[in-house]
């Protein structure tokens, strides 16, 4: 069956970057692409870019300096890495599938919480 | 950037009641929109895709609507396992925008 599961550092300083990984299953990151999308404590979804099947990338234009992701299809694993973290960078980062043809994101991880402090 | 305006940003209702939750796109957006339902501490799920078909295992007491720029999610006879955050995410070219979210509260 699909899974994603996201792992981070769980806690980042001030101005240091962020490395999280999804790991996905049950489906090839050749054929899908794989979104990422933050929820700050309390409020509302984000969507920050994706990797599509073909290795092209898409980002969030308010977060394009700070944000970079890849894959490597032979682990089935996609990245995401931000620079330059602040505090309201806190938040649960989720990778997701994109469904494809109908367009939306029909599969999401669990999430894994970052914390910004120093 | 399209922008979506979600709304109500909350509301409080009963069980066996019947709600509409609505989204705005700010241009068209050709029915390229996913609904998402949220329960607390979980992570977000697919209801809804190109604006009115069912994900896989979603109630037939939802349904979604529209087109152009105005779009609706629809919950018929609440149930209570239906509370929590609603979402809406249009698919026409990047960024994919949520909406602000509706949180469906217990009267």
């Amino acid at each position: 069956q699909v899974q994603l599961k996201e792992s981070g550092p769980g806690l980042v300083a001030p101005s240091q970057s962020l490395s999280i990984t999804c790991t996905v299953s049950g489906f090839s990151l050749t054929g899908y692409g794989v979104n990422w999308v933050r929820q700050p404590p309390g409020k509302g979804l984000e969507w920050l870019g994706m990797i599509w099947g073909d290795g092209s990338t898409d980002y969030n234009s308010a977060l394009k300096s700070r944000l970079s992701i890849s894959k490597d299809n032979s682990k089935s694993q996609v990245f995401l890495k931000m620079n330059s973290l602040q505090t309201d960078d806190t938040a649960r980062y989720y990778c997701a599938r994109d469904s494809g043809n109908s367009y939306a994101m029909d599969y999401w991880g669990q999430g894994t919480s970052v914390t910004v402090s120093s | 950037d399209i922008q979506m305006t979600q709304s109500p940003a909350s509301l409080s209702v009963s069980v066996g009641e019947t709600v509409t939750i609505t989204c705005r796109a700010s241009e068209n957006i050709y029915s390229n929109l996913a609904w998402y339902q949220q329960k607390q501490g979980k992570s977000p799920q697919l209801l809804v895709y190109a604006a009115t078909n069912l994900a896989d295992g979603v109630p037939s007491r939802f349904s979604g609507s529209g087109s152009g720029t105005q779009y609706s999610l629809k919950i018929n006879s609440l149930q209570s396992e239906d509370f929590g955050s609603y979402y809406c995410q249009h698919f026409w070219g990047t960024p994919y925008t949520f909406g602000g979210g509706t949180k469906l509260e217990i009267k």
